[in-house]
């Protein structure tokens, strides 16, 4: 299996420019997560999805955030505008859930940095 | 609230060491425990898991873990540290009805030669 493919693996812009990363999550998976991770704040859970429905988007920092799991192989987070402080590193995870916690596999990261 | 803490940001070994990182959580009944690892521009990935059964669990790369109930703790060991675990690791808990994980601050290895 290929793991968690995350595209592009770095991205520099500018602010005020829309953002938008994506993810492919490990085949026959149920569930995805984004994290974002900064040195100050450590790793933060953004949103996560189960059976392409999201269940708890509670992490998104504001609305200038936002993600869509069209079908069970694909899913992006959306920046618009971008700023500054949204510089981190970000994760998209994914998991077979049926009940109970179970380990999250993580993609390679999306390192954004906005100037 | 449910909680993971990491009380060592930082910790040096020397290679051929042993190595013990701390984990302590804070949940009500028996939890879901994970050990990941980050290497420099990487994701995480999974070292370890426990779900019940033996309190001790063996994962890979060399690393084992053992759940102490009466401390609440999860502490992450290796006998003999090689230059390759020079990385940040995560201690996780997880919780009965939920997807999520709780994740710790982290805590860095440093490997001296």
């Amino acid at each position: 299996d290929a793991g968690v493919i995350q595209s592009p693996r770095h991205e520099v812009t500018e602010m005020g420019q829309e953002v938008t990363l994506r993810c492919k999550p490990i085949s026959g998976h149920n569930s995805l997560f984004w994290y974002r991770q900064t040195m100050m704040r450590g790793l933060e859970l953004l949103i996560y999805f189960n059976n392409n429905v999201p269940i708890d988007d509670s992490g998104m920092p504001e609305d200038r955030f936002s993600a869509k799991m069209p079908n069970a192989s694909f899913s992006t987070l959306k920046i618009q505008p971008s700023e500054p402080r949204d510089s981190a590193v970000y994760f998209c995870a994914s998991s077979f859930v049926s009940g109970q916690p179970y380990e999250q596999y993580f993609g390679p990261g999306t390192r954004l940095t906005v100037t | 609230a449910q909680s993971v803490t990491q009380p060592d940001i930082h910790i040096t070994v020397s290679e051929g060491a042993s190595l013990e990182l701390r984990c302590n959580y804070s949940y009500g009944a028996t939890p879901y425990l994970f050990w990941y690892v980050q290497s420099p521009g990487q994701g995480l990935q999974l070292l370890l898991k426990y779900f019940s059964g033996d309190t001790l669990v063996q994962g890979i790369k060399g690393f084992e873990a053992e759940f102490k109930r009466s401390q609440s703790s999860f502490n992450l060991r290796k006998p003999s540290v090689h230059w390759s675990d020079a990385a940040e690791y995560f201690c996780a808990v997880g919780m009965d009805s939920s997807y999520k994980l709780i994740f710790g601050s982290g805590t860095r290895l440093l490997v001296r030669p």
